[in-house]
């Protein structure tokens, strides 16, 4: 199995352009979470998805910020418009049920100039 | 609240030594309790976890973890680190909504 895949692996916009990270899970999982890591605020779930659904996005940090999952194998997390702040390393995770644990992605590290 | 809490921004061991990397946490119910390693410029990569049986867990690369139900405590474990060890360790729990809460980290630093 290919793992968990993320594209871009490096992503270099400038303030206000919209930002689009792309995640394949691992086939079979269920289950899929998008996190944010920064040196300050470490490692922070935005949002998780189940059998497609949305069930938890109150980690995404704004409006600007939106995630949609509209297969079993693909999910975005786009950003629009974005700001320096939101430069960070964005990961993707899948899990198949409970209590199974979570398999990451390589990440996307996003700098917004 | 659901919380862990990894009281050492990083651990310092000689190649060779046993090692420790803490962890405690606050859940409601029965923890799931998870192990993760990051090495730099990687996604976090699963080592062990603790859902019910035995509290002393074993895991991959020769770690292990054992559970501590009155202490609330998961520390990490490995007899002798390699300098390959060097890395950031997360420990993670279990909500009660499903999703998983990360420590703060711990990097381990092994030298020669």
């Amino acid at each position: 199995d290919a793992g968990v895949i993320q594209s871009p692996r490096h992503e270099v916009t400038e303030m206000g352009q919209e930002v689009t990270l792309r995640c394949k899970p691992i086939s079979g999982h269920n289950s899929l979470f998008w996190y944010r890591q920064t040196m300050m605020r470490g490692l922070e779930l935005l949002i998780y998805f189940n059998n497609n659904v949305p069930i938890d996005d109150s980690g995404m940090p704004e409006d600007r910020f939106s995630a949609k999952m509209p297969n079993a194998s693909f999910s975005t997390l786009k950003i629009q418009p974005s700001e320096p702040r939101d430069s960070a390393v964005y990961f993707c995770a899948s899990r198949t049920s409970e209590p199974n644990e979570q398999f990451f992605g390589p990440g996307t590290r996003l700098t917004v100039l | 609240a659901q919380s862990v809490a990894q009281p050492e921004d990083q651990v310092n061991v000689a190649e060779g030594n046993p090692l420790t990397v803490k962890c405690t946490y606050s859940v409601s119910g029965n923890p799931y309790l998870f192990w993760y390693v990051q090495y730099p410029n990687r996604g976090l990569q699963f080592l062990l976890k603790y859902i019910t049986g035995d509290n002393l867990v074993k895991g991959s690369y020769g770690f292990e973890a054992e559970f501590n139900k009155s202490q609330t405590s998961f520390h990490l474990k490995k007899p002798s680190a390699l300098v390959s060890d060097s890395a950031l360790y997360f420990c993670a729990v279990r909500d009660n909504t499903g999703k998983l809460i990360f420590g703060q980290g711990t990097t381990l630093q092994v030298k020669p």
